[in-house]
């Protein structure tokens, strides 16, 4: 049962162009959301994060928007770069305990 | 030091033989979590550690893994009689939660790549 879903396996953008990545749950617990990035052979790096309170977070390219009626987020990335590309995961918590993942998304920006 | 650490960053290993995989979190965190990464699968959770206690180790995926914090600090993920469906990349995190409710950021390390043949 899969608690957070990426459906998009893939993503290519041009870069200068805003990316959007999606993400959706099914747990109603959850009450603490984080996208994490990714490149090969290295861990997961912190993006950022959104508490179930808020509906938006913003840190310089990267804005994180929560629709708690729909269980969905999305990350957006403007300007995308290519420096960007890499694994996306959205993740998912209850009370701060494990992280649930999703299956991530990979992010291609084009020069 | 300033992340995480991990060690070895590589294990190739014989079907049937013991492993063991470090963890170091970074200095203060008292929480300390391990997850795995198959070929193609997502993150998936193993154990988690508040100081020295293991209250949550549902992730494990059998009896042949096993985990143990010392001092607050150090983790060691063993895993006896490996077999070829342990290959993954081995991930440890660590936060500076204090308690249940406190939502905070898990911080990863590089991973163990850890090959049985």
């Amino acid at each position: 049962d899969q608690q957070v879903k990426q459906n998009s396996p893939s993503l290519s953008v041009q870069e200068g162009r805003i990316s959007i990545l999606n993400c959706d749950y099914t747990n109603s617990m959850f009450d603490y959301f984080l996208w994490y990035k990714k490149y090969p052979a290295e861990g997961p790096t912190f993006l950022i994060s959104i508490s179930s309170i808020k509906d938006k977070n913003e840190d310089g390219r990267f804005t994180v928007f929560l629709n708690k009626s729909a269980k969905h987020l999305s990350l957006h990335i403007v300007p995308s770069q290519p420096g960007d590309s890499a694994v996306y995961f959205c993740a998912a918590s209850e009370y701060g305990n494990k992280l649930v993942f999703g299956a991530g998304t990979i992010l291609r920006v084009k020069s | 030091g300033a992340g995480v650490s991990q060690s070895p960053s590589n294990k190739v290993t014989e079907k049937g033989k013991d492993v063991e995989l470090r963890c170091d979190p970074i200095s203060g965190h008292t929480a300390l979590y391990w997850y795995r990464q198959s070929l193609g699968q997502g993150l998936e959770f193993l154990i988690y550690f508040q100081g020295n206690s293991a209250p949550d180790k549902s992730g494990l995926p059998s009896d042949r893994f096993s985990a143990e914090r010392t001092g607050g600090s150090v983790s060691t993920l063993t895993i006896q009689r490996t077999q070829q469906e342990d290959s993954a990349v081995y991930l440890c995190a660590s936060s500076s939660r204090t308690g249940q409710g406190y939502t905070d950021t898990q911080y990863f390390g590089p991973g163990t790549r850890l090959t049985v043949l």
